[in-house]
């Protein structure tokens, strides 16, 4: 299974820029990275995710490695409303069933 | 709008009942899963579903059954074989391979 290794921990202050990096050193040439954030007592929800290049979206940036074997969710400015615990995952696409597996993410931080 | 609903938000049992978790989704997505998630950790597979009338068992299965009889259902039923069925079970749905999850806020099963 395609397995991703991310910091137990960050934190960070409101208003400053958060780097969150997570290691995917078997990842093959197919899998999308995909990054979810979870916040107490709710279902995770979908951050952002992506293939090889570099993407943006109105909740933050995804940096991948040229390599692939890792990648950073970048918050370019964390809220008190960022603080959740963020998982990130590799996801198939290539033929038979599609087995899901998040790790422990991490528990970000931000301090006032 | 569409999206997934799992019902109830808390469910409450005595131990050696079986009891059947509903998640239903109007998205239209093939594929389903159900993950279950205890304090402090991360999320954990249990079963999973790319199309109707097919599933697999995901890293913790025992003790647990599901059916995919209908493209927008999948119930997860927690029997009595299941040693230490208190948890927070989330179910989640996605389109295609590669694409976002869709997560339901989840059903808090407490057994006593």
């Amino acid at each position: 299974d395609a397995k991703t290794t991310q910091p137990n921990s960050m934190e960070s202050n409101e208003e400053e820029p958060v780097h969150l990096p997570c290691n995917h050193s078997t990842i093959s040439g197919t899998d999308y990275i995909h990054w979810y954030r979870q916040l107490p007592s709710q279902g995770p929800e979908y951050v952002i995710h992506g293939l090889t290049s570099n993407v943006n979206n109105r909740m933050a940036s995804l940096a991948i490695a040229e390599d692939r074997k890792s990648s950073t969710l970048i918050l370019h400015r964390a809220t008190l409303r960022d603080a959740a615990v963020y998982y990130c995952i590799l996801r198939w696409t290539q033929g038979g069933s599609e087995k899901l597996v998040f790790g422990k993410g991490t528990k970000l931080t931000v301090n006032p | 709008d569409g999206g997934i609903t799992q019902s109830p938000k808390y469910l409450f049992r005595k131990e050696g009942q079986n009891v059947t978790l509903s998640c239903e989704q109007n998205l239209n997505h093939d594929a389903m899963y159900w993950y279950r998630q205890d304090p402090g950790q991360g999320l954990r597979l249990i079963y999973y579903s790319q199309i109707v009338n097919d599933f697999q068992k995901g890293d913790i299965a025992e003790g647990y059954s599901v059916s995919r009889e209908k493209k927008e259902s999948f119930p997860l039923t927690v029997t009595s074989a299941q040693k230490n069925p208190t948890a927070f079970y989330l179910c989640a749905s996605s389109i295609q391979r590669g694409s976002p999850l869709h997560f339901g806020n989840g059903t808090r099963l407490t057994v006593t």
